[in-house]
């Protein structure tokens, strides 16, 4: 079955540290990947998206991922996290022969300490 | 440009009976997806509406229908309500439909929060 798995359910994390959150899709071709952002009391926000090409894709507020075939993972990371970046993070996916249905990984919830 | 709104942004409601949320688009969006969203979980896919048609359906029962209006609004209505409808339900809007084979970005409004007790 085609399936979305982020494997932290939590992190804590510094402000100026580095952070990466893992997702792992299970499909049967290269689905498109997406990464959103849920602040408290908000939609999601698109941060960035993968359809093909560069494997090392830029978005929004600093945010890069990978794309990495073998491994079927598309890992957000950010150099330097900022108090602002806590919030819920979520990978999603679509297949390419679908009309846009949007398959979301459980979520990465991100704590930001002092 | 407006970007997608929804309403009410919450609502209590009783086992049993029947709700109607909805959803106004983005501007120059013609494609209108819903999701439920139940708390600590990702957003799960409902229904998909393309000018005015059904496009596609998750894995909801018959009590979950939604409409789209020619403007592009929507609503999606929940019949009988259960206790575990209680969630927060996700508007998204896009341009495109079964043509764009889902490379379109879709945007979110804020979501209405139902409560079912």
């Amino acid at each position: 079955a085609q399936s979305v798995t982020q494997p932290d359910i939590h992190i804590t994390v510094s402000e100026g540290a580095s952070l990466e959150l893992r997702c792992n899709y299970s499909y049967g071709a290269t689905p498109y990947l997406f990464w959103y952002v849920q602040s408290p009391g908000q939609g999601l926000q698109l941060l960035l998206k993968y359809f093909s090409g560069d494997t090392l894709v830029q978005g929004i507020k600093g945010f890069e991922a990978e794309f990495k075939r073998s491994q079927s993972s598309f890992n957000l990371r950010k150099p330097s996290v900022h108090w602002s970046d806590a919030a819920e993070y979520f990978c999603a996916v679509v297949s390419t022969d679908s009309w846009g249905k949007l398959q979301f990984g459980a979520g990465t919830q991100v704590v930001v300490t002092p | 440009e407006t970007g997608v709104t929804q309403s009410p942004t919450h609502l209590i409601k009783t086992r049993g009976q029947q709700v109607t949320l909805r959803c106004s688009s983005q501007s120059g969006h013609n494609t209108v997806s819903w999701y439920q969203q139940a708390l600590g979980q990702g957003p799960q896919f409902i229904f998909q509406y393309y000018r005015e048609e059904e496009n596609g359906r998750g894995n909801f029962p018959p009590r979950f229908s939604g409409l789209q209006f020619p403007n592009y609004s929507s609503e999606l209505n929940v019949n009988a309500l259960e206790l575990d409808d209680s969630a927060l339900y996700l508007c998204a809007s896009s341009w495109g439909g079964t043509g764009a084979g889902g490379r379109n970005e879709q945007f979110f409004g804020p979501g209405t929060r139902l409560t079912v007790l």
